[in-house]
């Protein structure tokens, strides 16, 4: 089954820019979703297919896809930011279809 | 607004079943279909399955096929999950999600609360 692996965590100061990576054979020929997720909360939806932020995300969130790796981008982070960070993936090939990547912590510090 | 309900948090006895709804609002239910998402303390979101919420069709993932049940009733837009011969490693934060129906490859862009199943072992 396909396995989208991301780094268990990552570290930003604040006001910098914080890059999430998630692996994936061949990622760059599906469409990416990113979801954040506070301690206690169920997640909320940051970036869909690929690169476009839903309404009432920061334009701070940003996303690109290639290859075999996805990026989630996190400009001018803040303290509010801090949360894990999940990637997903519709896979037809796989006998799972949706796909979470493993997850990453961010630390704003 | 749109809005998805669970019920409250449940603990059962390992072998029992549980019965988790997710009622929604504030769009038309047919258009979106229900997935359901799991995780355990400290663990990452596991999908589960979904159902289709108008022709009431199941997919589940492998490895819960067998003991998990999703269905829907179109009259009240509530969405059930029913997962039977519970064992510890099922103790888990249980979420529905909905997915708008144009493409299998939608997101998911609204979750409900979440629903704290507790097995003790």
């Amino acid at each position: 089954s396909n396995v989208l692996t991301q780094p268990p965590s990552v570290s930003v100061v604040p006001g910098q820019t914080a890059s999430i990576s998630c692996g994936g054979s061949n990622i760059g020929s599906k469409s990416v979703h990113w979801y954040q997720q506070k301690p206690g909360q169920a997640p909320v939806l940051v970036v869909h297919d690929d690169s476009v932020r839903p309404s009432g995300i920061p334009e701070r969130f940003s996303g690109s896809n290639s290859g075999n790796t996805a990026t989630l981008t996190i400009s001018r982070a803040e303290v509010g930011d801090e949360a894990d960070y999940y990637c997903q993936v519709w896979d037809s090939s796989s006998a799972d279809p949706y796909v979470f990547g493993t997850g990453t912590r961010v630390t704003v510090l | 607004q749109v809005q998805l309900v669970q019920s409250g948090a449940e603990v059962k006895q390992p072998g029992a079943s549980v019965k988790v709804s997710c009622k929604t609002s504030g769009y038309s239910f047919t258009v979106y279909h229900i997935h359901w998402v799991r995780q355990a303390p400290g663990q990452g979101l596991e999908w589960m399955g979904w159902v289709n919420t108008n022709t009431g069709g199941t997919d589940y993932a492998q490895r819960f096929q067998g003991r998990v049940t999703m269905t829907r009733d179109t009259s009240t837009a509530t969405t059930y999950m029913e997962l039977s011969g519970l064992r510890s490693g099922d103790t888990a934060v249980y979420y529905c999600a909905r997915r708008r129906d144009t493409a299998m490859k939608t997101p998911f862009d609204y979750w409900g609360q979440g629903t704290l199943v507790t097995v003790p072992s």
